[in-house]
């Protein structure tokens, strides 16, 4: 149990179906970020939260992708209309403030779009 | 642009058979840089954060250090267990947000 809890675990969708993730932190943790990751690769950084400010999403985050973070608490990331590309493992990290940080991932969603 | 590359892409040793990945980065500023461990099908496991060239840190069998260039994770007599991918990443900015390099897959045979 890292802290981190991501469901659901897998997710297999036809293309263009809607899908939603939820990431839970710890209470601690007021930064959240999601990242993706591809077979061989190492993760990418999609978007990130303060609290439950939205304060930068990458350019990987298509119109069809929306984040939340409602209260500062969990977090949910939507896809919409799934492509085949869109399959992927989709992480959840979270972290506190300070200087001493490192930040813990969670599991991950396994998202296969058919 | 921030970019992070990790050598070899794989490597398989012995156990008991010592070696080092490495981590080489161009950042504009470099606020951290980061190990982590993963095993497949889960997600990234925190292993050190560097800050400035010269620092070193000690987990086990496993020993990071940081030049202002690269970044060496060194493996010291490796046992089976140790298998894994190796990700290395870097905060540059003022989100925290990480860059990663590809990672580094190690196979431990007994």
């Amino acid at each position: 149990d890292t802290g981190v809890s991501q469901n659901p675990r897998h997710k297999i969708t036809k293309r263009g179906q809607n899908v939603t993730f939820r990431c839970d932190p710890i209470s601690e943790h007021n930064r959240l970020y999601w990242y993706r990751q591809t077979l061989g690769q190492g993760p990418e950084f999609l978007t990130y939260f303060q609290n439950e400010a939205q304060l930068e999403k990458s350019r990987l985050l298509s119109d069809r992708f929306s984040a939340e973070r409602p209260k500062g608490s969990f977090s949910t990331l939507e896809i919409q209309r799934t492509e085949q590309g869109d399959s992927a493992m989709y992480l959840c990290a979270g972290g506190g403030s300070g200087v001493n940080y490192g930040y813990t991932f969670g599991s991950g969603t396994r998202l296969t779009v058919v | 642009e921030d970019q992070v590359t990790q050598s070899p892409e794989a490597l398989r040793l012995q156990e008991g058979e010592s070696s080092s990945l490495n981590c080489s980065y161009t950042v504009s500023g470099l606020r951290g840089l980061f190990w982590y461990r993963q095993d497949p099908g889960k997600g990234p496991e925190f292993l050190f954060t560097l800050y400035s060239a010269g620092e070193e840190k000690e987990k086990e069998r496993l020993k990071a250090t940081l030049t202002k260039k690269e970044s060496f994770l060194h493996i010291t007599a490796p046992k089976p267990e140790d298998s894994a991918t190796y990700l290395c990443a870097v905060d540059s900015g003022n989100t925290g947000k990480l860059i990663f390099g590809q990672g580094t897959t190690l196979q431990v045979k007994p």
